[in-house]
């Protein structure tokens, strides 16, 4: 069985801080698809990234990052010189074939101006 | 490109009654997924549809059911209404099944009474 834990309820930093939220996952699969989304208040969940478990190499994608550890079953998401537009509850979401998609309980982030 | 729509977007039921919820996919997208996200339980997975066919089923009982259509729409019935059934039911597509690198939809507010 699946499961994955984001052990940050809620994160409030100022502008312009970088933040980082944590997310680790249990799988006994040994194929499987880690995701993270985000849900802004307007309710809609904005696919931010999909990492599959053979590639650990971490990604940069402007103001976002990303960094898969398989050997500590950690996908951790950074957001540098955070903006007011970041404020969101972000989801970490493993999935694989032999199971299905659970998503964590989320990380409320809020950036204050 | 449209996004993903869903109808009705709120909808008030006694308890006992059936409902039934109508979501539209991004033109292209063939599967459809939908979610069932609660203050308590948070996100969690219901089913995928692809091609007219369930691929993926999540732990709910067999209050909730689904379907697709030839053209990707799709629509979720609940029968025999609970209280617990009260929450935010997003459906997302995605061209491939069981990519979910999926597309939301706004989702529909389902409250109970």
């Amino acid at each position: 069985a699946q499961k994955v834990t984001q052990a940050q309820t809620e994160i409030s930093v100022v502008e312009k801080e970088d933040v980082t939220l944590d997310c680790v996952y249990e799988t006994r699969d040994t194929t499987y698809y880690l995701f993270w989304y985000k849900q802004p208040p307007s309710g809609e969940l904005v696919f931010l990234i999909r990492r599959n478990s053979f590639d650990e190499q971490n990604e940069i994608s402007g103001r976002y990052s990303w960094n898969f550890q398989k050997s500590t079953s950690s996908f951790n998401f950074t957001i540098t010189a955070s903006q007011v537009v970041d404020s969101a509850v972000y989801f970490c979401a493993p999935y694989s074939s032999a199971s299905k998609i659970i998503f964590g309980s989320g990380t409320r982030l809020s950036i204050r101006p | 490109k449209a996004g993903v729509t869903q109808t009705p977007r709120y909808l008030i039921k006694t308890r006992g009654q059936q409902v039934t919820l109508s979501c539209s996919p991004i033109s292209g997208h063939r599967s459809v997924s939908w979610y069932q996200q609660t203050p308590g339980q948070g996100l969690q997975f219901l089913f995928e549809y692809f091609s007219e066919t369930q691929r993926n089923k999540g732990n709910f009982p067999g209050r909730f059911s689904g379907r697709q259509f030839s053209n990707s729409r799709s629509e979720m019935n609940v029968s025999t209404l609970e209280l617990g059934d009260s929450a935010l039911y997003l459906c997302a597509s995605s061209f491939r099944d069981r990519s979910y690198e999926q597309y939301f939809g706004p989702g529909t507010r389902l409250t109970v009474t």
